[in-house]
């Protein structure tokens, strides 16, 4: 298992509130990024970060935004949560350079009633 | 554009029989090839990768991968199948450039039955 955190890792709810998924890493990784995993299991790039006060937004728009303050730490806010926001979310990251494979976090499953 | 394709969506295999799950890719230049395993509520777990060398990458789990350029192919293999090999796999290709950024594949389910 790689040394990849995310809290919480279940979370239900309502509509309008504001969260926060917290995902920290203890590698040493620069790049950093978040998944959405919709309900047929295909995997969205929403964020990435190469690394300290860079982030980029990814592949599918997300109304969540995200802050890379320090190496280890990569969070994700939603400021007003709604039901369309319910996926799971996965964090990974990884070493600069060619070869280094992406290391996953075990995830966030997110539910916004 | 890059894109990774896994044609089955499910694969079922009876236990101790072989299994493949496949996977194709587009890539410019040469390709940087990856296997993942989702369990249930759980993250991805890296199986193994083809970067350059040897095209038969073998990985953890018993698993081996071989990567064929001319197919564009880089499919998922393991001599013998394990009911706890039954899982979500997912093919992913590294984008070109220094973002570290993966294509994934939609995912194949594979059932390994007893």
């Amino acid at each position: 298992e790689a040394d990849i955190y995310q809290t919480p890792r279940y979370l239900v709810i309502g509509t309008g509130k504001k969260i926060t998924l917290e995902c920290s890493q203890t590698m040493g990784h620069d790049k950093m990024y978040w998944y959405q995993q919709d309900p047929g299991m295909e995997l969205h790039l929403i964020h990435y970060s190469y690394g300290v006060n860079s982030t980029e937004k990814g592949d599918l728009s997300s109304e969540s935004t995200v802050s890379r303050i320090r190496t280890e730490h990569f969070p994700l806010t939603l400021e007003s949560a709604r039901p369309s926001h319910t996926s799971q979310y996965l964090c990974a990251s990884n070493l600069a350079g060619l070869s280094y494979e992406q290391y996953f976090g075990p995830g966030t499953r997110l539910t916004v009633t | 554009a890059q894109s990774v394709a896994q044609p089955e969506d499910q694969v079922n295999v009876a236990e101790g029989n072989p299994l493949t799950v496949k996977c194709t890719y587009s890539v410019s230049g040469n390709p940087y090839l990856f296997w993942y395993v989702q369990y249930p509520n759980r993250g991805l777990q890296f199986l193994l990768k083809y970067i350059t060398g040897d095209n038969l990458v073998k990985g953890s789990y018993g698993f081996e991968a071989e990567f064929n350029k001319s197919q564009t192919s880089f499919h998922l293999k393991k001599p013998s199948a394990l009911v706890s090999d039954s899982a979500l796999y997912f093919c992913a290709v590294r984008v070109s450039g220094n973002t570290g950024k993966l294509i994934f594949g939609q995912g194949t389910t594979l059932q390994v039955k007893p």
